[in-house]
């Protein structure tokens, strides 16, 4: 079935470390975005990208980078993480504008 | 940019009684408004959504309404069981430059107790 896929799905790091989260999808869909989830705070958008040429900020961006590689892969980066980026984080995609997103199974990131 | 409320953060009702989650949203641009299941450890899930030229949609036993005026929507779960039980997050459609993405509100965790 087509899916959409986050490596790795847990990880711990140190402050100060770079870290890289994935995201692949076999859906075919133009559409990728991550979010974060923390407790009491929902869903909130970090960064979502429309095709391979286009990068937006979402509302909380700062202290997270993006690249958007191929219409199917979707990665988030944390130049120099800090604890409160401890939290889950989600990628999602969808075909088209105001559609249904469908979720990855997340990735818990802990950071020390 | 577009604020979303959602409320009650918790509710806990008995199986077979009804449960209505409510969210208010910022932007009058907005025209799409989905309503995500979560079960304990899994990911969100649509579980229905509603578009601005249409005040009421139902799917079994879970209805949605929208008051475009009052800029308020609601999901209403009928007879519930206890597999209901999740958290239910609404979100609103966001209006950019670049395009339409969602704003999410912060959740309601809903417990049906048998």
């Amino acid at each position: 079935d087509a899916d959409v896929t986050q490596t790795p799905r847990n990880r711990i790091t140190k402050t100060g470390k770079r870290i890289m989260l994935e995201c692949s999808q076999t859906k075919g869909h133009d559409r990728m975005y991550w979010y974060r989830q923390d407790p009491g705070l929902g869903l909130r958008l970090i960064y979502y990208s429309f095709d391979v040429k286009d990068i937006n900020k979402g509302e909380i961006s700062d202290g997270y980078s993006v690249s958007r590689q191929a219409q199917a892969k979707f990665s988030l980066s944390l130049e120099s993480a800090i604890p409160n980026q401890t939290a889950l984080y989600f990628c999602a995609t969808s075909e088209g504008q105001v559609r249904e997103q469908f979720f990855g199974p997340g990735t818990r990131l802990t950071v020390l | 940019g577009e604020n979303v409320e959602q409320h009650p953060s918790t509710l806990s009702v008995q199986e077979g009684d009804s449960a209505v989650i409510k969210c208010t949203y910022s932007d009058s641009a907005s025209n799409y408004f989905p309503w995500y299941k979560q079960e304990l450890g899994k990911r969100p899930q649509l579980i229905i959504d509603i578009r601005s030229n249409v005040g009421e949609k139902k799917d079994q036993r879970i209805a949605v309404t929208l008051n475009k005026t009052a800029k308020h929507f609601s999901l209403h779960i009928t007879e519930t069981q206890p597999e209901d039980s999740a958290v239910y997050f609404c979100a609103a459609s966001m209006v950019g430059q670049a395009g339409t993405a969602l704003i999410f509100g912060k959740g309601t965790t809903l417990s049906v107790s048998s």
